[in-house]
C-alpha cells in the first residue's frame, strides 16, 4: 500500500543533543510537510518542500532544519533540542499542483521526548 | 492571517446519536478544506476533502458541508459508534497556488456505549 512512513516512532534525546527524524513516502507526491503538534493543540506547520523548493514558515525557529535528498525522503533536524521542543512531529505529503487531488496524507508521527 | 476554530472543544454522546462538529475560518479565500481524525498518540487520518467549489462530500456515515462565504464547515456523523471516539480536526488550504494548510485545534469526541 502507498503510504507515509516515519521513523522512529518514539525518540528520546537529551537537552542540546542533535536529533534527526525521518519521513519517507511511496505516494510519489511532490510536496512533503513537517508539522509540530503539542498536546491538545493543532498541528503547526514548520516547513514544506515542493519538489526541491524549500519553504520555511516565518515563525519556525532556526533550531529546526530540513533536508529532502530525493522525492521519497525528507528529514527533520533539530540542532539543539530544548525542553519546549518535546512534541509529536508529523510528516505529511500532498500531490502538489493546483487541482482536485490536493489532499494531505499523514504518517503516524514521531513522539520526541527531551530529557 | 487565516485562523481556524472548532466548536465544541469536546463532546460526549451516547452511542447511536447523530452529531455535528463545527469548523470556522476567518478568510474565505481557501482552496479546499479537509477533515481528519486523530486517535490518541497517532497520526492524522484523512476523512473527507471538499474543494472550494463544492458544497458537500459524503463517505459512509460521514457528511461534510462547506459554506465558503460564511467561513464554515460542518462534519455530520450519523449513528455514532464507540469506535468513532477520537479527535476530529479540520484544515484549510490557503489559496490556489500555496501549499500551506492551517489546522483547527480539534474537537475531542467520546461516544459512550
Amino acid at each position: 500500500d502507498a503510504m507515509v512512513i516515519q521513523n522512529p516512532r518514539y525518540q528520546v534525546t537529551q537537552f542540546g543533543k542533535p536529533v534527526t527524524l525521518s519521513c519517507s513516502q511511496t505516494l510519489n507526491h511532490n510536496v512533503m510537510y513537517w508539522y509540530q503538534q503539542k498536546s491538545s493543540q493543532a498541528p503547526k506547520l514548520l516547513f514544506h518542500y515542493y519538489d526541491k523548493d524549500f519553504n520555511n514558515e516565518a515563525d519556525t525557529p532556526d533550531n529546526f532544519q530540513s533536508r529532502r535528498p530525493n522525492t521519497s525522503f525528507c528529514f527533520l533536524d533539530i540542532r539543539s533540542p530544548g525542553l519546549g521542543d518535546a512534541a509529536m512531529y508529523l510528516c505529511a505529503t500532498s500531490r502538489g499542483p493546483s487541482g482536485v487531488y490536493n489532499e494531505q496524507f499523514f504518517g503516524p508521527g514521531t513522539r520526541l521526548t527531551v530529557l | 492571517k487565516q485562523e481556524v476554530t472548532q466548536i465544541p472543544a469536546a463532546l460526549s454522546v451516547p452511542e447511536g446519536e447523530n452529531l455535528v462538529l463545527n469548523c470556522s475560518f476567518t478568510d474565505s479565500a481557501i482552496y479546499n478544506l479537509q477533515w481528519f481524525r486523530q486517535d490518541p498518540g497517532k497520526g492524522l487520518t484523512s476523512l473527507l476533502l471538499i474543494q472550494s467549489s463544492q458544497r458537500e462530500q459524503t463517505s459512509g456515515r460521514l457528511n461534510a458541508s462547506l459554506d465558503k462565504s460564511s467561513g464554515r464547515s460542518t462534519l455530520y456523523i450519523a449513528a455514532s459508534q464507540p469506535g468513532d471516539s477520537a479527535t476530529y480536526l479540520c484544515a484549510v488550504r490557503l489559496g490556489n497556488y500555496g501549499q500551506n494548510f492551517v489546522f483547527g485545534p480539534g474537537t475531542r469526541l467520546s461516544v459512550l456505549p
